[in-house]
């Protein structure tokens, strides 16, 4: 089965410091995997997408992420924390089996805060 | 750019009502996904429809139904609203042409039962 495990359910940064956002999946075929971001009261936005071309993902909003087949991992990061980075991230891998075919599975979410 | 556009951003209803949440998507794609969203949870699969008139469950279909009777439309639906259904509920579509399987998502519903 596939799932995805967010590590850290809050994490909190320094403005112009680095953002880390760990992701791990399981899948047993090469996955499509996903960030999201949702800013309170809203819904959630793509912020990239890895589709098995390039292992490192350009994002909006100066994000990036990097498939890492040997370690399942698909970490999001930033060099420069901005304060309108706070938000909540959520990973998600395209289930491929099973009657839901098609959605995403998604982890548990990463709320984000930046210190001034 | 694609819409997805769900029908209000805040209800309050009591205990027993009839909650129905509209959900329209303005480009063309087949398949419509209703979530739930809690704290701590992350979001869960209601229900969702590949097609007209189509719905598969989803993994927490219990105590809801939805509707499909237009492409572009998926409605979902509380038959007896309880206060554990208070939560912020999310509408998304996709697209079969693309192969990635992004979804686009609506602002959110949320809901409070009383």
């Amino acid at each position: 089965a596939q799932s995805v495990t967010q590590l850290g359910s809050h994490v909190s940064v320094s403005e112009g410091a680095l953002v880390l956002l760990r992701c791990n999946y399981s899948s047993s075929v090469p996955p499509y995997l996903f960030w999201y971001v949702q800013y309170p009261n809203q819904g959630l936005q793509l912020l990239l997408k890895y589709t098995s071309a390039a292992t490192l993902v350009k994002g909006i909003n100066g994000f990036e992420a990097e498939f890492k087949k040997s370690e399942t991992s698909f970490h999001l990061t930033k060099p420069s924390a901005h304060m309108s980075d706070a938000a909540e991230y959520f990973c998600a891998v395209r289930a491929l089996y099973g009657g839901s075919q098609g959605n995403l599975i998604f982890g548990k979410g990463t709320k984000l805060s930046v210190k001034p | 750019d694609v819409k997805v556009t769900q029908s209000s951003r805040y209800l309050v209803k009591r205990t027993g009502e009839k909650v129905f949440l509209e959900c329209v998507q303005d480009m063309d794609h087949e398949n419509m996904f209703w979530y739930r969203q809690d704290p701590g949870l992350g979001l869960r699969l209601i229900y969702f429809s590949y097609d007209v008139k189509m719905k598969e469950k989803g993994d927490i279909p219990e105590g809801y139904s939805v509707s499909r009777e237009k492409k572009e439309r998926f409605s979902l639906i509380l038959e007896s609203a309880s206060t554990n259904q208070t939560s912020m509920y999310l509408c998304a579509s996709s697209s079969n042409r693309g192969r990635t399987g992004e979804l686009f998502f609506g602002e959110g519903s949320r809901l409070t039962v009383l």
